[in-house]
């Protein structure tokens, strides 16, 4: 299995524009996870689906951001307008939802909103 | 309450010597599950090991054990032997709840000094 595959690694663009993050997770794994990194505020759980269904978005910061998980092997995080404040690694991480393998993640992608 | 607490920021260890990290955690769930990430340079997120809360004994992976003290909501991360290429960001996280939900606490900063 490849993993976890998150794209684009490295997104940078202008305030103002729309921002699409793409992850596929692991064939089989029934969980999805949507995190965001910073220096300031570590790892932040933003929104988590189980089954392609969102169970917990309260970390989804403002109204700015959304998330979707047409299927299976895909989900997209959204940020629409974007900001300087919103730069970060965003990474997705899927699990099988039981056992001792925890999640697994992908590479992340580091988002620079000038 | 912080969910996760990890009180070192910080921490040096000579080469070869042993390091313990230290995560304390808080939850009312009788079902939980504990794990240690590593997060090197490169910024990948790397599972290390896991400890069930049901689990009589100490979970090991190597040169990695979990110092589990239920009563004391304590599961420390031991790393024996120390190499160089463990210098890294490590993320005490917790599992639980139905859903599966995964709070990670702030991390520990470990540099190993040759």
């Amino acid at each position: 299995d490849a993993g976890v595959i998150q794209s684009p690694r490295h997104e940078v663009t202008e305030m103002g524009q729309e921002v699409t993050l793409r992850c596929k997770p692991i064939s089989g794994h029934d969980y999805l996870f949507w995190y965001r990194q910073t220096m300031m505020r570590g790892l932040e759980l933003l929104i988590y689906f189980n089954n392609n269904v969102p169970i917990d978005d309260s970390g989804m910061p403002e109204d700015r951001f959304s998330a979707k998980m047409p299927n299976a092997s895909f989900s997209t995080l959204k940020i629409q307008p974007s900001e300087p404040r919103d730069s970060a690694v965003y990474f997705c991480a899927s699990s099988p939802g039981t056992g001792v393998h925890g999640y697994t993640f992908g590479s992340g992608t580091r988002l620079t909103v000038v | 309450a912080q969910k996760i607490t990890q009180t070192q920021p910080g921490m040096f260890v000579q080469e070869k010597e042993a390091v313990t990290l230290d995560c304390t955690y808080d939850t009312s769930d009788q079902s939980y599950g504990l794990f240690w990430y590593k997060q090197p340079s490169s910024g990948e997120m790397i599972f290390l090991i896991y400890q069930g809360s049901y689990d009589e004994q100490n979970a090991t992976e190597g040169r990695y054990s979990l110092n589990f003290q239920k009563a004391r909501k304590s599961a420390n991360l031991v790393i024996s032997a120390s190499q160089l290429g463990d210098s890294a960001m490590y993320f005490c996280a917790m599992r639980e709840g139905p859903y599966q939900k995964v709070t990670f606490g702030t991390g520990t900063k470990l540099q190993v000094i040759p």
